[in-house]
């Protein structure tokens, strides 16, 4: 009922391409999920999130889509550069005081020149 | 500048000893984190704390003891009975926001604690 599931753990993309990373949860109390960006031996920073009331949010070059009834939701990195190589999270959580993060494992992405 | 400081950045912990780790926040958030990040993993979620005097275990909080004596500051105590403790630690903070509201966590920078 917690988890969140993400995928695929790693990708590889070419300059000027579409990341594209999954996410899966299975608790219908979830009403918030961001993604975090995270770079090699930094913490984890905020790059975007939606609510399920909607099924589409962008913000510049990242775009998350969201399906309620099948509970998935994803990430779009439209335009990859090279400075996108980062690692990714998927979260989930139930809005609120109580306000804890359930992460997806990751997934590390390449974007090659 | 406003922001989550956590020190030290990399540490050493022989079998046996307890070691802490801080985190200082700025940012006047009532609500602070300890994480755990394993390869693989994900963030996992160890103690979380929503007003000074008061914490909650996470998801794995065994092994580990934390204290919230005061608004800005959440240390981390790794005590001897965690049987793993090499990991990457991530402290972080959020203001507490009403329901139907999202909650954007804020982390710091992260320790590094290794087993030696």
């Amino acid at each position: 009922q917690q988890q969140v599931k993400q995928s695929p753990q790693s990708l590889i993309v070419q300059k000027g391409g579409i990341s594209i990373i999954n996410c899966a949860y299975e608790n219908t109390a979830f009403d918030y999920f961001p993604w975090y960006q995270q770079f090699p031996g930094k913490g984890p920073a905020l790059l975007i999130a939606i609510r399920p009331d909607v099924s589409e949010k962008k913000e510049g070059r990242f775009t998350i889509s969201f399906n309620k009834s099948a509970k998935q939701f994803s990430l779009h990195i439209m335009d990859s550069q090279p400075g996108d190589s980062a690692t990714y999270f998927c979260a989930a959580s139930k809005s609120g005081n109580t306000g804890k993060l359930i992460f997806g494992q990751g997934t590390t992405l390449q974007v090659k020149p | 500048d406003g922001g989550i400081t956590q020190s030290p950045k990399y540490l050493f912990r022989k079998e046996g000893q307890n070691v802490t780790l801080s985190c200082e926040q700025n940012l006047n958030h009532d609500a602070m984190y300890w994480y755990r990040q394993d390869p693989g993993q994900g963030l996992r979620l160890i103690y979380y704390s929503q007003i000074v005097n008061d914490f909650q275990k996470g998801d794995i909080a065994e092994g580990y003891s934390v204290s919230r004596e005061k608004k800005e500051s959440f240390p981390l105590t790794v005590t001897s009975a965690q049987k793993n403790p090499t990991a990457f630690y991530l402290c972080a903070s959020s203001p507490l926001t009403a329901a139907g509201s999202g909650n954007t966590i804020y982390f710091g920078e992260g320790s590094w604690l290794t087993v030696v």
